[in-house]
């Protein structure tokens, strides 16, 4: 099946910085790599995502960038705010017909310090 | 659009005693609904795969007998917690696959006295 490895496990950053989160994925067929921002005691919401016939995608502050030959792709928050601070989680899966299961990151706690 | 809405939020309840927690699609049809348990700073640990019409399908090392998943109609999956223990005591938390992806319930804090 799919794993999913994430890091950092931590993050702290001063408000303005730059933070990157990085994941591997061991399923070649994963083809589906979303993102999450949960925040204390609330659901995961999607911040992002990108399909495997993409390299990159943007989102004002927020990027993700896939590498689908090494199976990396990273989670990129530039000007960071105290309001990021949550914790990230990257997702694998295949998308389109059948059965997948998506498989999540251990997340990052990502600290924002104004 | 694609709203999982989950209920309770919270619920304390005594040592033995069961407890059902739903999520239902409200405007779409959720073919498939994960169900999750998630420890305070910890990742999204999946329980079960539930299809709509049959039964659940469950990770190893989780007790079926004692998370029980229904799913009989495409709007509303069940998570019956039975025989509750302290070591239940978790955030439980429902999510669908969507056409754009996965959605999430809004969780429910599941304290067992």
């Amino acid at each position: 099946g799919e794993n999913v490895e994430q890091h950092p496990s931590t993050l702290s950053v001063q408000e303005g910085d730059s933070a990157v989160i990085k994941c591997t994925y061991s399923d070649s067929a994963s083809n589906y790599f979303p993102w999450y921002k949960q925040e204390l005691g609330k659901r995961p919401q999607l911040i992002i995502d990108i399909r495997s016939n993409v390299g990159e995608k943007k989102d004002q502050r927020i990027a993700v960038t896939l590498n689908k030959t090494a199976k990396h792709f990273s989670l990129h928050i530039t000007e960071t705010q105290p309001e990021d601070s949550a914790v990230y989680f990257c997702a694998a899966s295949i998308r389109g017909g059948g059965s997948y299961i998506p498989t999540f990151g251990r997340g990052t706690s990502l600290i924002v310090h104004p | 659009g694609a709203v999982v809405s989950q209920h309770p939020s919270r619920v304390i309840c005594k040592s033995g005693t069961s407890v059902k927690i739903e999520c239902r699609s409200l405007d779409f049809q959720a073919t498939t609904m994960f169900w999750y348990r998630q420890f305070p700073k910890q990742s999204l640990m999946l329980m079960a795969t539930s299809n709509e019409g049959s039964k659940a399908t469950y990770e190893q090392g989780v007790e079926k007998d004692k998370f029980l998943i229904n799913h009989a109609s495409l709007t509303l999956s069940t998570l019956t917690v039975t025989s509750a223990h302290p070591e239940d005591s978790s955030f439980y938390i429902c999510s669908a696959r969507t056409d754009y992806g996965y959605t999430f319930g809004s969780g429910t804090r599941l304290t067992v006295v």
